[in-house]
């Protein structure tokens, strides 16, 4: 079973500051996603990254795929109060639509 | 983008009832659909894979028998809580991939239930 571990677990941060968002994982995904849920709705896809080194920007998240796929990051620039929010990343399986869910990292940007 | 559309939204239903909660794919179809758990504050847990036109495949620990998953079309799933405890109470949430589109899975609005 592959695990996907998240970090950091929980981040609150001022509005206008930058962080990070880290997802690892000692196995090998065929693509990783990443997804946004907000309290009492279903998570909404935000992006799919294939390729070892991808990058992808979606206004100001940028997400990145590591080289080998085991890991990806998410970084958001200047932060605002709409980006607090559950992040969830997910790898899958080669060959399999199933996938691995990160345990998520909840983040609250205060205004 | 793809939609998928879950419903009940929400549900209160008495113990010892049974309860139907449905998913669509409304503008792609799909072979595949998943049926996911959330308790506060964790992230997903599949519950099941749903086949169209065969028998579920369920995740070590689910009782097949509690949660039973009917995908009769390539557009609709649909997963029954059978005699709802308190403790089955929780959000379900189901996902599908289009057929044809690789990797990408859409989620559902999710479902909340409640067993009084």
């Amino acid at each position: 079973t592959q695990l996907l571990e998240q970090s950091p677990q929980f981040l609150s941060i001022q509005e206008g500051e930058n962080l990070t968002v880290y997802c690892n994982s000692s196995s090998v995904f065929s693509s990783l996603q990443w997804y946004r849920q907000e309290p009492g709705e279903g998570p909404v896809l935000l992006v799919t990254v294939v390729t070892g080194g991808e990058v992808k920007k979606l206004k100001r998240l940028t997400f990145q795929f590591g080289d080998a796929r085991k890991d990806s990051s998410l970084h958001i620039t200047a932060a605002q109060p709409g980006d607090t929010g559950l992040y969830l990343c997910a790898g899958d399986e080669a060959g399999s639509y199933q996938l691995t869910f990160g345990k998520g990292t909840k983040l609250s940007v205060i205004p | 983008g793809a939609v998928v559309s879950q419903h009940p939204s929400w549900v209160i239903c008495k113990s010892g009832t049974s309860v139907k909660i449905e998913c669509r794919s409304l503008d792609f179809q799909a072979t595949t659909m998943f049926w996911y758990r959330q308790f506060p504050k964790q992230s997903l847990m599949l519950m099941a894979t749903s086949n169209e036109g065969s028998k579920a495949t369920y995740e070590q620990g689910v009782e097949k028998d509690k949660f039973l998953i009917n995908h009769a079309s390539l557009t609709l799933s649909t997963l029954t809580v059978t005699s709802a405890h308190p403790e089955d109470s929780s959000f379900y949430i189901c996902s599908a991939s289009p057929t044809d589109s690789g990797n990408t899975i859409y989620f559902g609005e999710g479902s909340w239930l409640t067993v009084v």
